[in-house]
C-alpha cells in the first residue's frame, strides 16, 4: 500500500497570504489528523477528521481550518499567514479512528516558510 | 491541560550500550502512551504503544515501561546502533479518538 502523501512538500508564502495543504491518507484509512511541528513547540495537534466531519480540534486560532472529502483525502487551510506559521505541517491517517488507540501513519510533511 | 514532558532534549550514547529515554506526564493518567521515531525531514514513525494497565511492552531491541505511580514512561533501546540515531517522541491520548499530545522529543545520538 502507498503511504500517506502530502502536497506540496515545500511552500514559501508572504505574510497575509493564505495557503492550502493537501493530504491523501493510506487507502482504506478514514481518520486524518493534522499537526504543526516547530522546533520550540514540537508537534501540536491541529484537528482530526473522520467521515468528512471534524471530530477533534486543538488550540489554534480560527485562521486554521480543514476539511475532508468523501474519499478521505483532506485539506487544511491557513488564512492571513503570520511569520509564526512557518512550520512543518504533518498529516497522519489511521484506519477507523476508533476511540481505542490506533497506530497513526504520518506523511512526510509540508514545510511552510512565511516571509 | 494534559502535558507530556521529555526531560532530555539530547542524549549521546556509545554503540552497544542501552539508551534510556524518559517521558513524564501530568494530570490524570493517560489510557495509553505511544513512542515514535522521527528522522530529519520525515514524519514520525510509530514504534510502540503501552496501555495504562500494562507495565511493560517489548519489540525486538525496544522496551517500554509505564509507571502510573511515578507518572512516567521509560523507553529503552538495548545494544544501540548508530542507525538508532534519531529523535524519539512520546505521546499520550488527550481526548477522544485520535487526539494525541506529543512531547518535544529526545534527540538520540549513538556514537560508534
Amino acid at each position: 500500500k502507498a503511504g500517506v502523501t502530502q502536497t506540496p512538500r515545500y511552500l514559501i508564502k508572504t505574510r497575509g497570504q493564505q495557503v492550502t495543504l493537501s493530504c491523501s491518507p493510506i487507502s482504506g484509512h478514514r481518520s486524518v489528523s493534522w499537526y504543526q511541528q516547530t522546533p520550540g513547540q514540537g508537534l501540536q495537534f491541529l484537528f482530526e477528521y473522520f467521515s468528512e466531519t471534524q471530530r477533534n480540534k486543538g488550540n489554534f486560532p480560527g485562521r486554521f481550518s480543514g476539511r475532508q472529502f468523501s474519499n478521505s483525502r483532506s485539506e487544511m487551510n491557513v488564512s492571513t499567514l503570520e511569520l509564526g506559521d512557518s512550520a512543518l505541517y504533518l498529516c497522519a491517517s489511521s484506519h477507523t479512528g476508533d476511540i481505542t488507540p490506533e497506530t497513526q501513519y504520518f506523511g512526510p510533511g509540508t514545510r511552510l516558510l512565511v516571509l | 491541560s494534559q502535558k507530556i514532558e521529555q526531560n532530555s532534549e539530547a542524549l549521546n550514547i556509545q554503540e552497544g550500550k542501552t539508551a534510556t529515554l524518559t517521558c513524564n506526564y501530568t494530570n490524570y493518567s493517560p489510557a495509553y502512551l505511544q513512542w515514535y521515531r522521527q528522522d530529519p525531514g520525515r514524519g514520525p514513525v510509530f514504534l510502540l504503544l503501552i496501555r495504562e494497565n500494562e507495565k511493560e511492552k517489548r519489540k525486538e531491541r525496544l522496551k517500554v515501561t509505564f509507571d502510573t505511580t511515578l507518572k512516567q514512561s521509560l523507553f529503552h533501546i538495548t545494544a544501540s546502533q548508530p542507525a538508532d540515531s534519531a529523535t524519539y517522541l512520546c505521546a499520550r491520548n488527550s481526548g477522544g479518538y485520535q487526539k494525541v499530545t506529543f512531547g518535544i522529543g529526545t534527540k538520540l545520538q549513538v556514537i560508534p
